[in-house]
């Protein structure tokens, strides 16, 4: 089945740090991407979508990812964190012409003062 | 108007009652969406409605039972759950039935069924 893969459950940053949440999919066809965000007990906001336009996004609060077919990869970087940062970060997609988003597994983003 | 707005946020269950939850949103989106999430775990989709008719239920078992009255209201209802069904309830919703819009989610119900 067509999915995405987050590499690492958790990831650590200093405050003012790079960050850089991986996320690679698995499609012949390139799909629709996304990378959302979900605070403590809240839902999910989105922070940008990949739908064939640019390969560089540029999302909220300074997140951008860029596609890249030869990798099959959509990573989400910041260049320096905030502590508001600190959330649940879901890397979804969707198969062109179905109305169905599935998420991955979900990075817990950790933000060091 | 931008929001989904989902009631009630927190609700507390018997495994023999019948509760409704609710969601609404008024920003014109056709397609309208319930998905479940258990703790330290993504969201997984339960039903897809497109233009108030249900196109997507991935499986989902006949005790929660969804319902589209209108273009802004989406409800879910639930009878006989069992422990294991207890979860943050998302509703979202996204632009004339097109998931390349991407959604916009509720804050949730958090359910508990004792």
């Amino acid at each position: 089945a067509q999915s995405v893969t987050q590499l690492g459950s958790h990831v650590s940053v200093s405050e003012g740090a790079l960050v850089l949440l991986r996320c690679n999919y698995s499609s012949s066809v390139p799909p629709y991407l996304f990378w959302y965000v979900q605070y403590p007990n809240q839902g999910l906001q989105l922070l940008l979508k990949y739908t064939s336009a640019a390969t560089l996004v540029k999302g909220i609060n300074g997140f951008e990812a860029e596609f890249k077919k030869s990798e099959t990869s959509f990573h989400l970087t910041k260049p320096s964190a905030h502590m508001s940062d600190a959330a649940e970060y879901f890397c979804a997609h969707a198969e062109r012409g179905y109305q169905k988003v599935t998420f991955g597994t979900g990075t817990k983003l950790q933000v060091i003062p | 108007d931008t929001e989904v707005t989902q009631t009630p946020k927190h609700l507390v269950m018997g495994m023999t009652n019948k509760k409704s939850l609710k969601c609404e949103q008024h920003m014109g989106h056709r397609a309208m969406y319930w998905y479940k999430q258990k703790a330290k775990k993504p969201p997984e989709l339960m039903f897809v409605y497109s233009y108030e008719k249900l196109s997507i239920n991935e499986s989902v078992p006949s005790r929660f039972s969804p319902e589209c009255p209108n273009s802004s209201l989406l409800n879910l209802h639930l009878h006989a759950l069992q422990p294991e069904d207890s979860a943050l309830y998302l509703c979202a919703s996204s632009q004339e039935g097109g998931v390349n819009y991407g959604y916009t989610f509720g804050s949730g119900t958090r359910l508990t069924v004792v």
